[in-house]
């Protein structure tokens, strides 16, 4: 159980358009996603933090015009990168937290999307 | 703020041999540990936690981790390591309230012989 996956696992886009990842709970309802972004050889940097039926939280330095976030329903949260760039090019994970009626609630990671902007 | 520092980027083993990847973490208040592995071509899995109690934890696959709160570190240990314990491992700490949210190290590959 507690299965979180993610769609595309790879994108290639053109520069200026924009592009959606889903990142989906599929055996578990998951009120809080987490969007986390990972370069080469670094570490996994959280980006927003997703809450369903109310915007995100993003952390200092994340631009939220540039990465939308949406959490429409408890299984599904999407990131959209608008008017990419070829620094955006990254590998982004997600994951949904489990809620377990316990004081800690363990996040669940996806396999993560690669963009490619050229 | 809070950082995680993870001393080794990369490690190379023979099977068999014994291993521990350093953790350390800056944050003064009441903090959840964790290790996190990834294997190739896989998502990041849970490899153990620290919340309060027993600063030794066993986790899955023989791993386990020492939580030495004077030092602020979460070392990982592996008595006799195999081949398929090549992967990344991720350590990672995170606050008991609010959305629980984590930071993590920069991660250690490891890489183990045949």
């Amino acid at each position: 159980g507690a299965v979180v996956s993610q769609h595309p696992s790879r994108v290639i886009c053109k520069s200026g358009t924009s592009v959606k990842i889903e990142c989906r709970s599929l055996d578990f309802q998951a009120t809080t996603m987490f969007w986390y972004r990972q370069f080469p050889k670094q570490s996994l940097m959280l980006m927003a933090t997703s809450n369903e039926g109310s915007k995100a939280t993003y952390e200092q330095g994340v631009e939220k015009d540039k990465f939308l976030i949406n959490h429409a329903s408890l299984t599904l949260s999407t990131l959209t990168v608008t008017s990419a760039h070829p620094e955006d090019s990254s590998f982004y994970i997600c994951s949904a937290r489990l809620m377990s009626g316990s004081s800690y609630n363990e996040q669940f990671f996806g396999p993560g999307t690669r963009l490619t902007v050229l | 703020a809070q950082s995680v520092s993870q001393h080794n980027h990369h490690v190379i083993l023979s099977e068999a041999a014994s291993l521990e990847l350093g953790c350390n973490y800056s944050y003064g208040g009441t903090v959840n540990l964790f290790w996190y592995v990834q294997y190739p071509g896989q998502h990041l899995q849970l490899l153990l936690k620290y919340f309060s109690g027993d600063p030794l934890v066993k986790g899955i696959k023989g791993f386990e981790a020492e939580f030495i709160k004077s030092k602020f570190s979460f070392n990982l240990r592996k008595p006799s390591v195999q081949w398929s314990d090549t992967a990344e491992y991720f350590c990672a700490v995170g606050r008991n309230t609010g959305f629980q949210k984590l930071v993590f190290g920069t991660g250690t590959r490891l890489l183990v012989s045949p």
